[in-house]
């Protein structure tokens, strides 16, 4: 069955650090997409990147880029250097053949940066 | 260019009573999707609309849940009538899907709470 699983509840890091949000998904379909979301506490479900299953690269955005491990099926998001506006709620996603579809997610992770 | 919206943000109901959530899309967007997250759950899908058409609609819990998009604009979801466990942030979802990707931009959230 296609899942998504998010296994740290919460996530706690100071300002200007990096810090990894793990994902792993499941899935045998060959075609995919994975997608990171942040929530603040405001409630708004802000997208923040995506990676296709036939990209080659990892996906960059900015401060944000995932770090996409296709065997070991991991899309685990970094942030670097971490800013107090970077606590929130993350989610990871994922959609069966790249488009189109339902988004399955995970329970989510909750990121606190400290100053 | 607006972001989805939904209508009302909060809603508080007795069980039994009628509840009309409501979404607009980012304009020229023709997927709308719903989705719900239930206290301390994943997000869960409950429809997509292609256009005016309902194209996936597996993720209704049941035929208390009718959800419409008049003209493949805005769209409404009804509960009638409302349960205890319908409580939970209902979001609307919209994307204009491409070759590559169908990236889901996410309306804020209507918190519906059954008393």
């Amino acid at each position: 069955a296609q899942k998504i699983t998010q296994t740290q509840p919460g996530m706690f890091v100071q300002e200007k650090e990096a810090v990894t949000l793990d994902c792993t998904y499941d899935t045998s379909d060959p075609s995919y997409g994975l997608f990171w979301y942040k929530q603040p506490s405001s409630g708004e479900m802000i997208f923040l990147i995506y990676q296709g299953s036939y990209d080659q690269q990892n996906a960059t955005e900015g401060r944000y880029s995932l770090n996409f491990q296709k065997a070991r099926k991991s899309a685990n998001l970094v942030i670097s250097a971490s800013q107090l506006g970077d606590s929130a709620m993350y989610f990871c996603a994922m959609s069966l053949n790249q488009a189109g579809t339902a988004l399955i997610f995970g329970k989510g992770t909750t990121l606190s940066v400290s100053s | 260019e607006a972001g989805v919206t939904q209508f009302p943000s909060h809603s508080v109901i007795e069980k039994g009573q009628t509840v009309t959530l409501r979404c607009d899309p980012i304009s020229g967007h023709d997927n709308l999707y719903w989705y719900r997250r239930v206290m301390g759950k994943e997000i869960k899908f409950l429809l997509h609309f292609v256009k005016e058409s309902k194209q996936d609609e597996s993720g209704m819990p049941n035929n208390r849940f009718l959800a419409e998009r008049t003209g493949g604009t805005y769209s409404t979801l009804k509960v009638q009538p409302a349960e205890l466990e319908d409580s939970g942030v209902y979001f609307c979802a919209s994307s204009q899907m491409t070759a590559y990707t169908d990236t889901q931009y996410f309306g804020p959230g209507t918190r519906l709470t059954v008393l």
